[in-house]
């Protein structure tokens, strides 16, 4: 059974990018979720897909946007990146239905 | 929103010791979920507890589901040096908050006692 991988493992950016990240379900999932990470903090959630639909979303401005395919795997994407955005972000998968998630290995994000 | 606060924030340990943190919150959950981080990498799910008063081991590892549902547990017996990390607790956001929103603690800190 694989799990949930992702893409790049880091990732150097300016400000005023705009970047991609990419992320595959585990085998049997097709619900994914996203997630910020700030040095020292806990997750963040910013949004999840379910059937390709955004299906949830915290409390994140539009420049972040994502995509699921039919194949469930996912891409979140952050247009104009600010400082702040530097983070771990993380991606997590789930049966549906099922409150249980699980992470892949993250991609950090270096804003500068 | 719900918030998850997890006590200690931080802990030492000596190998053999037992390790006991918690998790609390004002407002009910249905699921209680324990994740392990090692620095720079992705929470690895520890233990799930999906009904009140639950207890579940995970070889050295024991949670609870408190029967209030407002509170969780996980104890570490015989500790040993790989136990080092950040042990997050997380629910699923209940009342009125976005669909798939895990709410986490700020986690505790596991070191090595020097």
């Amino acid at each position: 059974e694989t799990g949930v991988t992702q893409s790049p493992t880091h990732l150097i950016k300016t400000r005023g990018q705009q970047v991609t990240l990419r992320c595959s379900s585990q085998s049997g999932h097709n619900t994914v979720s996203w997630y910020q990470q700030a040095l020292g903090q806990g997750p963040q959630f910013i949004f999840q897909y379910y059937r390709e639909e955004e299906n949830g979303r915290g409390n994140f401005p539009p420049r972040f946007s994502g995509l699921q395919f039919p194949n469930y795997s996912s891409e979140l994407n952050v247009n104009a990146l600010e400082l702040d955005d530097s983070a771990l972000y993380l991606c997590a998968s789930s049966s549906p239905g099922r409150d249980t998630q699980y992470f892949g290995p993250g991609t950090r994000l270096t804003v500068l | 929103g719900q918030q998850l606060n997890q006590s200690p924030q931080s802990m030492f340990i000596q190998e053999g010791e037992d390790v006991s943190m918690n998790c609390t919150s004002s407002s009910i959950f249905n699921t209680w979920l324990w994740y392990k981080q090692d620095p720079g990498e992705g929470p690895v799910l520890l233990i799930a507890l999906y009904k009140a008063g639950e207890l579940t081991s995970n070889g050295r590892l024991t949670a609870q589901f408190g029967i209030t549902r407002k509170d969780s547990f996980l104890n570490i017996s015989a500790s040993i040096p790989s136990d080092v990390g950040i042990y997050f607790c997380a629910g699923p956001e209940f009342y009125g908050g976005s669909q798939g929103n895990l709410i986490f603690g700020k986690g505790t800190k596991l070191s090595v006692k020097p």
